[in-house]
């Protein structure tokens, strides 16, 4: 089974600056995707960006990057610039690749950081 | 749909009394989840429907928790004799190709509240 975890319960950030949102995760899997989701107070869960994890380069959207580290089984969350509108619940994600496509791909989700962006 | 759509919004309801939470996905979407976010937690996998296959159940906590989906769309989620714990905000999900690992496209969710 596989586990993700959030270190970081809530952090703040002044706006216009950086803040990095850790997540570890624990798997014997080698091909896989993880995530990172926002939820703002009208709950519903977004997707902010997507990794592969045979694919070295780390991904960015934007003001958001990740820092995939494989090895070390970890995917932070950088937000560059920060803005109010990023205040919100953001989820790290796991999900299994599955050669076959039978068995459905669950979602594992870590417990949430709360980020604060204050003005 | 243009999203997935979920309702009742909210929903308060006694203790020992069922419940219906229904679901909406993503026109032509297969596959569909139902997670359960209890206060200030992460998301916890209830069940998972995939075109006609039959459904993965392994995340429902008790046999008072039951999930169906009408012709590959609507889903509905009903929970037997409420309890307190069952208090959580239900979200649903739908994906247009699991194995792609594209990640899901949630609702709002229904927030209930069992008094």
């Amino acid at each position: 089974a596989q586990t993700v975890t959030q270190s970081q319960p809530e952090m703040s950030v002044q706006e216009a600056e950086t803040v990095t949102l850790s997540c570890t995760y624990d798997t014997s899997e080698n091909n896989y995707y993880l995530f990172w989701y926002k939820q703002p107070p009208s709950r519903q869960m977004i997707l902010v960006i997507r990794q592969e994890a045979y694919k070295q380069q780390n991904a960015t959207e934007n003001r958001f990057s990740v820092n995939f580290q494989k090895a070390a089984k970890s995917f932070s969350l950088k937000i560059s610039d920060s803005q109010l509108g990023d205040t919100a619940m953001y989820f790290c994600a796991f999900m299994k690749s599955l050669a076959d496509g039978r068995a459905g791909n669950m979602l594992t989700f870590g417990g949430g950081t709360r980020l604060m962006v204050k003005p | 749909g243009a999203g997935v759509s979920q309702s009742p919004s909210n929903k308060v309801t006694e203790k020992g009394k069922d419940v219906e939470l229904r679901c909406d996905p993503i026109s032509g979407h297969t596959a569909l989840y139902w997670y359960r976010q209890s206060l200030g937690q992460g998301l916890e996998f209830l069940i998972y429907f995939q075109g006609n296959s039959a459904p993965d159940k392994s995340g429902l906590p008790s046999d008072r928790f039951s999930a169906e989906r009408t012709g590959g769309s609507v889903s509905t989620l009903t929970i037997q004799r409420t309890q307190q714990e069952d208090s959580a905000v239900y979200l649903c999900a739908s994906s247009p190709d699991f194995w792609k690992g594209y990640g899901y496209t949630f609702g709002s969710g229904t927030r209930l509240t069992v008094v």
